[in-house]
């Protein structure tokens, strides 16, 4: 099974700040990936997927890269409602995996 | 609209069984991969299983023999029947509809709990 390690794990930024965050996958996945962002009790959103689409009504301030193993998510200008829990998924093949997550946090 | 709702969950022993449901609206069940993710209480995602149009089916390592997802056209519904249950299935269960495409879609949870 495909390992997905996600870094870092927590991060404090500012609102206003570029930020990002990586996903290493332990063999090449392609761009079969996607990012998501979870809310607190909410479900998780899709924000990205094919590594570099943007989902449908996702700011353009988010943006991802990558192929083969090594992916980032980018938010260029921090705003105060992506404050939350992203993950990284591969869709390459079963059994899919996620990330561990990395929590956003206010500085 | 579309509209995914669980239910099903609860407070069960450990090795009891349990039957998720996930009623399905503004769509076809059947015309979509559908799967179920689940989260531990305060831990990250993780992908439990997927049921194809066609209805092949594919499952985590960490339930597989144990769980079985399904689906009932007539009720337009997708079921986890989940069997042997242990503490570490604890978690919540969401149903999603063609998860990293555009027509990804997810409903809100159900909350399985395996306590003696």
């Amino acid at each position: 099974a495909i390992q997905m390690t996600q870094s870092p794990s927590s991060l404090s930024a500012s609102v206003g700040d570029r930020v990002t965050i990586t996903c290493r996958a332990s063999q090449g996945i392609r761009n079969d990936l996607g990012w998501y962002q979870q809310k607190p009790g909410k479900a998780p959103k899709l924000l990205i997927y094919s590594a570099s689409t943007l989902q449908s009504g996702v700011p353009s301030r988010f943006s991802g890269s990558g192929s083969g193993t090594d992916f980032t998510l980018t938010i260029s200008s921090l705003q105060p409602e992506d404050f939350a829990t992203y993950y990284c998924l591969h869709d390459y093949n079963y059994p899919y995996s996620f990330g561990q997550g990395t929590k956003l946090e206010i500085k | 609209e579309v509209q995914l709702v669980e239910s099903g969950g609860g407070l069960v022993q450990p090795g009891g069984s349990l039957r998720l449901s996930c009623a399905a609206s503004g769509f076809t069940v059947s015309s979509h991969y559908m799967y179920w993710v689940r989260q531990a209480p305060g831990k990250g995602l993780e992908w439990v299983s997927v049921i194809y149009g066609g209805g092949t089916t594919y499952y985590a390592d960490s339930v597989k023999g144990r769980f079985t997802v399904s689906r009932d056209t007539s009720k337009n519904t997708l079921y986890l029947q989940m069997t042997t249950l242990r503490v570490d299935d604890t978690a919540v269960y969401y149903c999603a509809r063609d998860l990293q495409r555009p027509s990804d879609y997810w409903g809100q949870g159900t909350l399985v709990s395996v306590s003696s």
